[in-house]
């Protein structure tokens, strides 16, 4: 089955300063790849996701990369704000259909932006 | 768009209890349904997925069952909850686009 890694495990930045967290996957055959915003207590949230045909995507602050020969994606977040403190999970899936997806976490990142 | 309704939110339960966590679905029909389950400072581990009414695939042996009696109810179970057993617990469903829409949770604590 699909593995995948990420890190780092926690990632403290100054306000207005960028964050990058990078995850690595194992099944070449993953061809979808979302990011989840965890607030504490809360709910994971999708905030942003690429597909195995795409090699960046950007939303306002925040883009995501995927490397597919390399296996690995990363979330980049730029000036980053005290909102953006939050657990942040990576996963990759084999997208078959919308019903069929089973997506595999990285273990998460604990962002912290101290203001 | 798709809905998942938890319950209960919080639930404090003695070694030995039984558990019941209840996840219902609104907006979609015959999804595929997930438990997940979220130690504390932890990831989100995949304990079963449904493809359909009575159809339950166990991902990681454990002390818990799952069951789909209808449609768009999915139901986590235990006969006898062991300490290791609390944790955050997530219902999840594909949302509008590739990714999962999840419920609120459930935060189990088993003292």
């Amino acid at each position: 089955g699909e593995n995948v890694e990420q890190h780092p495990s926690t990632l403290s930045v100054q306000e207005g300063d960028s964050a990058v967290i990078k995850c690595t996957y194992s099944d070449s055959a993953s061809n979808y790849f979302p990011w989840y915003k965890q607030e504490l207590g809360k709910r994971p949230q999708l905030i942003i996701d690429i597909r195995s045909n795409v090699g960046e995507k950007k939303d306002q602050r925040i883009a995501v990369t995927l490397n597919k020969t390399a296996k690995h994606f990363s979330l980049h977040i730029t000036e980053t704000q005290p909102e953006d403190s939050a657990v942040y999970f990576c996963a990759a899936s084999w997208r078959i259909k919308a019903a069929g997806n089973k997506l595999t976490f990285g273990g998460g990142t604990r962002v912290l932006v101290k203001p | 768009s798709q809905t998942i309704h938890q319950w209960p939110a919080t639930l404090v339960q003695p070694v030995g209890s039984p558990l019941s966590l209840e996840c219902t679905v609104e907006g979609t029909s015959n999804p595929n349904l997930y438990w997940y389950r979220q130690a504390a400072g932890r990831g989100l581990q995949l304990l079963f997925y449904s493809v359909g009414i009575g159809q339950i695939s166990s991902e990681v042996p454990q002390n818990l069952s799952a069951s789909r009696p209808q449609d768009r109810q999915f139901i986590l179970s235990s006969k006898k909850l062991l300490l290791s057993d609390s944790g955050f617990y997530l219902c999840a469903c594909p949302g509008a686009l590739d990714g999962y829409t999840f419920g609120s949770g459930t935060r189990l604590t088993v003292v």
